[in-house]
């Protein structure tokens, strides 16, 4: 069974740094393209970053560029995205996103990370 | 990259058809063939439900459809269920690089 399984949403204050990962299993981690998608209370969804396979090919959106960096670590099938510099306005509920058939095939259940002080 | 334009909700009858529009630019949907239509019943995950325009993962239902002209892709669904009642996006994946939503479009079974 494919799982995708996020963790490390927390509440953090503007300025702050957080670390999401997401722990995947029940397919080929390394052979797959993976994606973070957020949504803000209410709103709908955000894409936020993307990594290829090997961790090349790393593009953000232009609200996280410099902010935020996208890895991921093959030998433990896990995807990573740590944040710095944090707004109230990226206060939203974080989604990793494996790319198949250039689409997003499969998610996790989310993560919330909320910003305030 | 602006997000793709949707309308913000439609409706439709047990049984009747529906149809969801979203709209972008030559240089995302008019110019690559890799739109994806993702339903999110409230409170859950979004999920895959139309990737490459018009093609289904296996279990989604032959209700979904979609398609796509010029700068416009489209998605309908005939038959409707109460079950289908959910936010429905799309999405376009750029040049092979970087990805953007539309909107959402709220689905009401009336």
């Amino acid at each position: 069974q494919v799982r995708l399984v996020e963790a490390g949403g927390r509440v953090v204050q503007p300025g702050g740094s957080l670390k999401l990962s997401c722990s995947t299993s029940g397919f080929n981690f390394r052979n797959h393209g993976m994606l973070w998608v957020r949504q803000a209370p209410g709103k709908g969804l955000e894409w936020v970053a993307s990594i290829g396979y090997d961790g090349s090919d790393i593009y953000y959106a232009g609200a996280v560029n410099e902010r935020f960096t996208i890895s991921r670590d093959n030998s433990k099938n896990t995807l990573f995205l740590q944040m710095s510099s944090l707004r109230m306005e990226d206060t939203a509920v974080f989604y990793c996103a494996r790319h198949e058939f250039n689409g997003l095939d499969v998610w996790g259940r989310g993560t919330t990370v909320t910003v305030s002080s | 990259q602006s997000a793709l334009t949707q309308p913000p909700s439609v409706s439709g009858s047990p049984g009747q058809s529906v149809t969801i529009s979203c709209t972008g630019a030559i240089s995302d949907v008019g110019n690559f063939d890799h739109v994806s239509w993702y339903q999110q019943p409230p409170g859950t995950a979004p999920k895959l439900i139309i990737y490459e325009v018009s093609d289904r993962p296996s279990g989604v239902p032959d209700r979904f459809s979609g398609s796509k002209s010029g700068n416009t892709a489209s998605l309908t669904i005939s038959g409707l269920q109460a079950e289908d009642e959910a936010d429905y996006y799309c999405s376009s994946y750029i040049d092979r690089k970087t990805w953007v939503f539309g909107g959402g479009t709220k689905l009401t079974v009336l």
